[in-house]
């Protein structure tokens, strides 16, 4: 079974600083996806990010990127230039493999980011 | 353009009432999810459809009833509900296509549910 570890529940970061969240996942499939979703207090899942276990490069989206580290089974997103816009409940998400054409998502626990001046 | 929309933002409902939740993208995608989420918690997997047909149902309680009129469209038909299903209904559609970003799920902003 596929599992989604987030182990930091709070995080405060100043703003224009860059700061990282940690993902450890664990799946005994060699294919699979990883997602970094946010979710402001007004409940909608924005996606940020996302990296395939086949990728060479670390996934990058703005101010967005994804540390992948494949044989440590982390896909840490680091952000970088922190807004205040940025403070809300962030959460990494890996794909289950065997789902046909449907996607079927494994979700972390989530981790709530704090933007302060 | 990656919109997904929901009707109604919030939704007020006795026990007895019989109430639909609609979803609605038009990108295109072949795969579209309802999940459900309690406070502080992750979201979690109620429905799948992939090109219309139901794909997987995670246990669901018969009182909710799904419904994918055509690719375009979602329902969730609620019937008979209790307090504790009050949450966040959240629907996401995906391309439905194996490739890279073809199985991101995208989410719509909800519908907050309260059930009296």
């Amino acid at each position: 079974a596929q599992k989604i570890t987030q182990t930091q529940p709070g995080m405060f970061v100043q703003e224009k600083e860059a700061v990282t969240l940690d993902c450890t996942y664990d799946t005994s499939d060699p294919s699979y996806g990883l997602f970094w979703y946010k979710q402001p207090s007004s409940g909608e899942m924005i996606f940020l990010i996302y990296q395939g276990s086949y990728d060479q490069q670390n996934a990058t989206e703005g101010r967005y990127s994804l540390n992948f580290q494949k044989a440590r089974k982390s896909a840490n997103l680091v952000i970088s230039a922190s807004q205040l816009g940025d403070s809300a409940m962030y959460f990494c998400a890996m794909r289950e493999v065997n789902t046909g054409t449907a996607s079927k998502l494994t979700f972390g626990t989530g981790t709530r980011l704090q933007v302060t001046l | 353009d990656t919109e997904v929309t929901q009707t109604p933002k919030h939704l007020v409902m006795g026990m007895t009432n019989k109430k639909s939740l609609k979803c609605e993208q038009h990108m295109g995608h072949r795969a579209m999810y309802w999940y459900k989420q309690k406070a502080k918690k992750p979201p979690e997997l109620m429905f799948v459809y992939s090109y219309e047909k139901l794909s997987i149902n995670e246990s669901v309680p018969s009182r909710f009833s799904p419904e994918c009129p055509n690719s375009s469209l979602l329902n969730l038909h609620l019937h008979a509900l209790q307090p504790e299903d009050s949450a966040l209904y959240l629907c996401a559609s995906s391309q439905g296509s194996e490739a890279g970003g073809g199985v991101t799920q995208y989410f719509g902003p909800g519908t907050r549910l309260t059930v009296l």
